[in-house]
């Protein structure tokens, strides 16, 4: 079936370091890939997405990649701070019923 | 303040129990979701709402139950027909479903069977 596999399941960087979240789909037909923030004790927040006719989206410190034919999308975090330790999640819209399939989260780190 | 509201905040049940969560907008949406989180998975969608009085089967959808009386309120009922109900509920509502519309989160329901 459709299924995203987000990588690394964990990560920990420096604070002023970079941070590279990766996530492959399988379902080709998919256009639309979203990122979300979690932190502790709350629910999910849309922080970035892109869609499938474009290659790269930046906003401030934040970027997204999407690589079509090779079917994986990345999120970049440049210049960490403390306040992004959150679980990130990626994610892809299903074609058939145009719901979200999510993969299963990045705890990100941001040591002082 | 316009947001998702969920309640309550943590839940206990013995089993055997069906068990309502609660889910209130206040953002005019048309569309509510369902969704349930595992630790080391990601949000698995259970039920989703595109208008009232209409919803449809998410992925896990065996041993709950939605209604949709109401634009602003989705409530869940996990049922004693559901396996293994421990988890993190999350609710969350958006413009209209399909396309490429955010989706707004509330807080969460955390739902422990005894």
């Amino acid at each position: 079936g459709e299924n995203v596999e987000q990588h690394p399941s964990t990560l920990s960087v420096q604070e002023g370091d970079s941070a590279v979240i990766k996530c492959t789909y399988s379902d080709s037909a998919s256009n639309y890939f979203p990122w979300y923030k979690q932190e502790l004790g709350k629910g999910p927040q849309l922080i970035i997405d892109i869609r499938s006719n474009v290659g790269e989206k930046k906003d401030q410190r934040i970027a997204v990649t999407l690589n079509k034919t090779a079917k994986h999308f990345s999120l970049h975090i440049t210049e960490t701070q403390p306040e992004d330790s959150a679980v990130y999640f990626c994610a892809a819209r299903r074609d058939s019923n145009y719901q979200l399939i999510w993969g299963a989260g990045t705890k990100l780190i941001i040591k002082p | 303040d316009g947001g998702i509201t969920q309640s309550p905040k943590y839940l206990f049940r013995k089993e055997g129990q069906n068990v309502t969560l609660s889910c209130e907008q206040n953002l005019n949406h048309d569309a509510m979701y369902w969704y349930r989180q595992d630790p080391g998975q990601g949000l698995r969608l259970i039920y989703y709402s595109q208008i009232v009085n209409d919803f449809q089967k998410g992925d896990i959808a065996e041993g709950y139950s939605v209604s949709r009386e109401k634009k602003e309120s989705f409530p869940l009922t996990v049922t004693s027909a559901q396996k293994n109900p421990t988890a993190f509920y999350l609710c969350a509502s958006s413009i209209r479903t399909g396309l490429n519309n955010e989706q707004f989160f509330g807080p969460g329901t955390r739902l422990t069977v005894l």
